[in-house]
Order: C-alpha cells, then structure tokens, then sequence
C-alpha cells in the first residue's frame, strides 16, 4: 500500500506555540496535500504541493515537500484553539487519492 | 462551502439488510468518491466516478457497488450488511482527477448491529 504516514498520532501544544506535523509515503507521487478534520465533520482542503516543489505557505500554514526522502511535514505556527482537528496527508498518483491515518491535534488554552 | 449533500447523516440497521446512502452535488463536478473511515485505518477509497455510469473500484470495494445515472448524484449500496461495513462514509467531489482538491460531505455514521 502506498498510505501515508502521519507522525506523530497525537500531539497537545499550548495555544501560540508551533505544530509540526509529518508526512510519509513509499511509492512516487504527483501531488501531496494537507487536509484538516473538525470533530464530525469532512475533510477541508488546505494546501496542495506538487512533486516539484518544495516548499509552500498559505497563511499560518507551511508545507515542505522532500521527495528524496518521501516525507512531507504541515508546520502551523501561532497554534489557535480553532487549529483543534485531526490532519491528513494524502497522495496523488493518477487519478486517485490516497490518504495516511492522521495526526490528532489537540490545542491547550 | 461546496455543495456537497449526503443522506441520511445517521443510519443504524441489522446484519443482512441492504443499505443506500446517497451523495448529492450542487457543483456540476465530473468526480465523485466514496470513502469509508475506521479508527487506525484513515480514509479508505471504496469506488469512485469519472462520470456519468463511470465508475471504477478502490481499495476496499468488496461488499459495495455504486451507481451514477446522473452527474449530481452517487449512490452506495451494501447489497447485505455486515458488522464489518460499520463505519464513517465520506463523500467526495472534483473537477478533476488527482491534480484538484477534493471537497467532502459531512459524512454518513452508519452502524451494522
């Protein structure tokens, strides 16, 4: 399978502070993006890089792309209670869309 | 937010019985998808549309089929349930395949007792 890995599972951080979240996967990509999940909710597209990037900004978010080493990390700075949600990398080959497993993040006020 | 409708939110039934859940967009998108998430799993592709009575199989489509006879609307159906199709379903959507991002329903709980 080539699903993601997300590392790590769970990760608590005080509101302000910086999250950093990473991405790894086994077979070549086109395409990785970051998604995010509210508690009962679907997933919310957040950022796309592709193959031949390698790092992108949008907004507090910030997306590295190593594809020598298959890894992706997702850093949120300035962590705000809202940033509360679980967070998804998922790769593109072809015309499908696989996702890894998720990182629970948990802010702290 | 995209208009991406998934229907009924919440179903619980019994072992055997077959069960539709409907997706409904508002989007006139080309791709559709369905996903099941379990705990330990992520999401999972179940099958997907690249148009109308297009479909393809994903990863874990043993146990369900699909049909789309209209651009708007994708349904899945569990011809019998089991206990093992108990989960999260997620509807997708895209304009285009892989390159896009995906916009999601907000799910169907279902639970197979």
């Amino acid at each position: 399978s080539q699903q993601g890995e997300e590392d790590p599972q769970a990760l608590s951080i005080q509101e302000g502070e910086n999250a950093t979240m990473n991405c790894s996967y086994k077979t070549s990509i086109n395409n990785l993006q970051w998604y995010r999940q509210n508690s009962g909710r679907g997933l919310v597209h957040l950022i796309l890089i592709r193959s031949n990037e390698r790092e992108k900004h949008s907004g507090r978010l910030r997306v590295t792309l190593d594809t020598s080493k298959k890894s992706s990390s997702l850093l949120i700075t300035a962590s705000r209670a809202a940033d509360t949600a679980s967070y998804f990398c998922a790769m593109n080959r072809d015309d499908k869309i696989i996702f890894g497993k998720g990182t629970r993040l948990h802010i702290l006020p | 937010d995209a208009g991406i409708t998934q229907s009924p939110r919440h179903k619980v039934t019994e072992t055997g019985t077959p069960v539709t859940l409907r997706c409904h967009q508002t989007e006139n998108h080309r791709y559709m998808y369905w996903y099941r998430q379990d705990p330990g799993h992520g999401l999972r592709l179940i099958h997907y549309s690249y148009g109308v009575k297009d479909t393809d199989k994903g990863e874990v489509s043993d146990g369900y089929s699909v049909s789309r006879s209209k651009t708007e609307d994708f349904l899945l159906t569990l011809e019998s349930a089991t206990s093992s199709q108990t989960s999260v379903y997620f509807c997708a959507i895209s304009d285009r395949a892989g390159m896009a991002p995906q916009h999601f329903g907000d799910g169907t709980r279902l639970s197979i007792l």
